[in-house]
């Protein structure tokens, strides 16, 4: 069955400095990717949607890549801020069921 | 979140009773989904419903029973209550068409003692 794998590790790094997270998928090519944000307490904030046949998607300081080959998406933020600290969550869409990953939570210091 | 409700937004329950979460949405969302959230496992699908009577089961759903009787509100029940049913859970809703992200509740932080 299909895995979506997020590295479990905080991901720790300076203030205005890029950001990278990794999610991996163990089987088939997902039609959709989606990233979310989840803050301490909160549920889970939609940010962007990635198609199998986008290479990338842009939203203001994010970006979103998927490469098939590698099984892979790619999740950056550009010139972090320490507002931007919080988990982001990976999450497959197949029909109308969305499976997650684990999430990997980002410290941006200042 | 807007349009989305859960209620309670804490619960502590002793083991063996019933206890039922109410998600209320106003969005006239078709879909709507339960999901829980632990460490270690991220967030699990519990059960779904795709319309008004209409569900089906996810990956985690012993122990769970849900019921749609109205478009706006899924209600997600626990039979009897064990502690491995300590949890945050989160509903969801999707719009009819499939694409597009999920809109979350806060959720509720259930703990059976």
């Amino acid at each position: 069955s299909q895995k979506i794998e997020q590295n479990s590790e905080a991901l720790n790094i300076q203030e205005g400095k890029t950001a990278t997270l990794t999610c991996n998928y163990t089987n088939y090519s997902p039609a959709y990717l989606q990233w979310y944000r989840q803050d301490p307490g909160r549920g889970p904030v939609f940010l962007l949607l990635i198609r199998e046949n986008e290479k990338e998607k842009r939203k203001e300081r994010l970006k979103v890549t998927f490469d098939t080959t590698l099984k892979q998406s790619l999740f950056h933020i550009t010139a972090s801020q320490p507002a931007d600290s919080a988990t982001y969550l990976c999450a497959e869409r197949a029909g109308n069921m969305l499976t997650f990953g684990g999430g990997t939570r980002l410290m941006v210091k200042p | 979140d807007a349009g989305i409700t859960q209620s309670p937004r804490h619960k502590v329950t002793e083991t063996g009773t019933p206890v039922t979460l109410r998600c209320h949405q106003t969005e006239n969302h078709r879909y709507m989904y339960w999901y829980r959230q632990d460490p270690g496992h991220g967030l699990r699908l519990i059960h779904y419903s795709y319309g008004v009577k209409d569900t089906d089961k996810g990956e985690v759903s012993d122990g769970y029973s849900v019921s749609r009787s109205k478009t706006e509100d899924f209600l997600l029940t626990l039979e009897s209550a064990t502690s491995s049913q300590t949890s945050v859970y989160f509903c969801a809703i999707s719009p009819a068409d499939g694409i597009g992200g999920y809109t979350f509740g806060s959720g509720t932080r259930l703990t059976v003692v």
